[in-house]
């Protein structure tokens, strides 16, 4: 079983600033990494996937990196709706999750 | 538009059984694989099981394997999950999502539906 770390567990940030969360996995899954957004109360949204391939209608100030174990998400500038959990996946065989990463306002 | 509806959650008792549905439209529902996610209350998120757009290829976590199946009806755009033998463990809220690809394992998890809660209890 391949485990997903994030970190950090919580992120405090302004509006506007740029945020940087991280996401490792115990065993190379290459680009097969996809990133989420869960708001309380509501389904999760896919935002990236393939690593660094944004989905659909998913604004250009997400965007991922990464490959093999090591993978970023950056949001540039942080606006009022982007405070949120953020989860990590890999789908390298079994899909697995991450603990999430809460982005809050500082 | 996609659109996922799931409905069947309730309180169950332990060693209980519900089926979860899931009303799809939107999409060309036999082109795409789908999933079931399951969040428990305040915890994070995993995937329990997939299927084939086709519908000849299922997908089970271990967690569940033996209890839980998964099926799709093509025909009326409906997806199932049979979860029997439940457990307290399986308390949370289902979602019924679909995966950007037809095959299985789940991938990319590209629509999510609003959930459906379990609710596993004595």
């Amino acid at each position: 079983e391949i485990v997903m770390t994030q970190s950090p567990a919580t992120l405090s940030v302004s509006p506007g600033e740029r945020a940087t969360l991280s996401c490792r996995a115990s065993q190379s899954v290459s680009s097969k990494l996809a990133w989420y957004q869960q708001k309380p109360g509501q389904a999760p949204r896919l935002l990236i996937y393939a690593a660094s391939t944004r989905a659909s209608g998913i604004p250009a100030r997400f965007s991922g990196s990464g490959s093999g174990t090591e993978f970023t998400l950056t949001i540039s500038s942080l606006q009022s709706e982007d405070f949120a959990v953020y989860y990590c996946q890999h789908y390298n065989n079994w899909p697995g999750f991450g603990q999430g990463t809460k982005v809050e306002i500082k | 538009e996609v659109q996922l509806l799931e409905s069947g959650g309730g309180l169950v008792q332990p060693g209980g059984s519900l089926r979860l549905s899931c009303a799809a439209s939107g999409f060309t529902f036999s082109s795409y694989a789908m999933s079931w996610v399951r969040q428990a209350p305040g915890k994070g998120l995993e995937c329990v099981s997939g299927i084939s757009g086709s519908g000849d290829s299922t997908y089970y976590a271990d967690s569940v394997k033996g209890r839980f199946t998964i099926s799709r009806d093509n025909s009326m755009n409906t997806l199932y999950l049979q979860v029997n033998s439940l457990r307290a463990e399986d308390t949370a809220v289902y979602y019924c999502v679909k995966d950007l690809t037809v095959v299985v394992p789940p991938s990319i998890l590209d629509y999510w539906g609003q959930g459906t809660l379990v609710t596993v209890s004595s």
